[in-house]
Formats: structure tokens, C-alpha cells, sequence
């Protein structure tokens, strides 16, 4: 059984760097084709993606946040780490961490299929 | 990047019903495209993937069709858990973007 939980500070000051860590079990990092991606959702507004670490360590990210993310990953832990530096109220977010549908599915395509719970973070003075 | 554009934003209808929500994107994205449900206060649940399979364990009466640049989730008989937002996904090229949704109401 697949599970994801993101974990992190519930508020950050503007200026600030958030760390978020999302802890999965049922499946490991290092086997072949498993991804783990970031998306957030503005309360109120639709989806964003923002970046997303595969098996070898290939990372990607959204341009849009102009260099501010990082992603990586710890497979003897299980988790996987989204930091964004320079945090504004524009920011403040539910930030969900997703598995990536199996390669046996969706072969390339970076479908997810379980998300984590989310995790409500405000930025604010 | 690419853009996708749901269409209608809002939906209202009664359970039986039909319904169709269309997702466009501003370029060709073959059948790279996902539909996700959303209810509130919960995480997306993945629906469909490359534009007409359907995820397990989602009900037959789901389905969608299309590729290129137009797209539709059809939903054959509304059901009361239903009402939910759906948003459309592009995975064909980084970053992968979503529509801003559509939320499907009760009438």
C-alpha cells in the first residue's frame, strides 16, 4: 500500500526558506521509473506543479519560480525534500507531494496516482 | 508553456445526468492529458491518463476521449459523490501544467 505525508513549518515569515518533507512508504525511490512530485494549490485556485525527482536523480522544476526550488531525495529514508527560498504571501499554499503512476501503466508519461494529505503552509509577518 | 483552458469554469446539473467538461491546449499535446476529481479539503484523485484510460478502481461511468488539443471528461450518469472540481493535466512537456478547473454543482 502506497502512502505519502508532507511535513513542514505551518508558517514561514516573507524572505524565509521553506523546507518541506514529503515521507512515503510502499514503494522505494531507487527502483526503476518511480518519480515523486511537488504540486500546491493556492486556497481557492487550481493546481500547480512544481517539481518532480525520479529514480536516477533526475530532477525537474517549474521555471516559473525562477531558480527558488530544489528537490532531492534520501532513499534510506524514504522522504523527499522541496525546499523554496524567498518565501512571499503569494506562496501560501497547500503543498501536496504524489507518486508517479508506474512506467508498466504510463511508460514516460508523469502521471500521479497517490498524494499525500497536503500540508497548509501560510507565509505571513 | 503550455496553457490549458477548461470550459464551462462552472457546472450545474442533477444527478443522472450526462455531463461533458472539455479541456484545450494551446498546443498539441498528442494524448498526454489527465483528469483528476478534487473534493474539498482532500487531495486530486487521478481519474483518467493518456487522455481515455481509466485509473482502477474508478467507476465505467467515467470516461474520456481525445487528442492533439482538445479533450473531454464525460461523466454517463452523475452520482451524489460527483460533485467535485476536476481539473486536466498536460504531461507532455516541462512544466507539466493543469487546467483551473471545473466545478461540477448540484442543481
Amino acid at each position: 500500500q502506497i502512502t505519502l505525508k508532507e511535513s513542514g513549518p505551518t508558517l514561514v515569515k516573507p524572505t524565509q526558506t521553506l523546507t518541506l518533507t514529503c515521507t512515503f512508504s510502499g514503494f522505494s525511490l531507487s527502483t526503476s521509473g518511480v518519480a515523486v512530485g511537488w504540486i500546491r494549490q493556492p486556497p481557492g485556485k487550481a493546481l500547480e506543479w512544481l517539481a518532480l525527482i525520479y529514480w536516477d536523480d533526475d530532477k525537474r522544476y517549474n521555471p516559473s519560480l525562477r531558480g527558488r526550488l530544489t528537490i532531492t531525495k534520501d532513499t534510506s529514508k524514504n522522504q523527499v525534500v522541496l525546499t523554496m527560498t524567498n518565501m512571499d504571501p503569494v506562496d501560501t499554499a497547500t503543498y501536496y507531494c504524489a507518486h508517479r503512476l508506474s512506467a508498466a501503466a504510463a511508460g514516460q508519461e508523469d502521471y500521479f496516482d497517490y498524494w499525500g494529505q497536503g500540508a497548509l503552509v501560510t507565509v505571513s509577518s | 508553456d503550455i496553457q490549458l483552458t477548461q470550459s464551462p469554469s462552472f457546472l450545474s446539473a442533477s444527478v443522472g445526468d450526462r455531463v461533458t467538461i472539455t479541456c484545450r491546449a494551446s498546443q498539441g499535446i498528442s494524448s498526454y492529458l489527465a483528469w483528476y476529481q478534487q473534493k474539498p479539503g482532500k487531495a486530486p484523485n487521478l481519474l483518467i491518463y493518456s487522455a481515455s484510460t481509466l485509473q482502477r478502481g474508478v467507476p465505467l461511468r467515467f470516461s474520456g476521449s481525445g487528442s492533439g488539443t482538445e479533450f473531454t471528461l464525460t461523466i454517463s450518469s452523475l452520482q451524489p459523490e460527483d460533485f467535485a472540481t476536476y481539473y486536466c493535466q498536460e504531461v507532455n512537456s516541462y512544466p507539466y501544467t493543469f487546467g483551473q478547473g471545473t466545478k461540477l454543482e448540484i442543481k
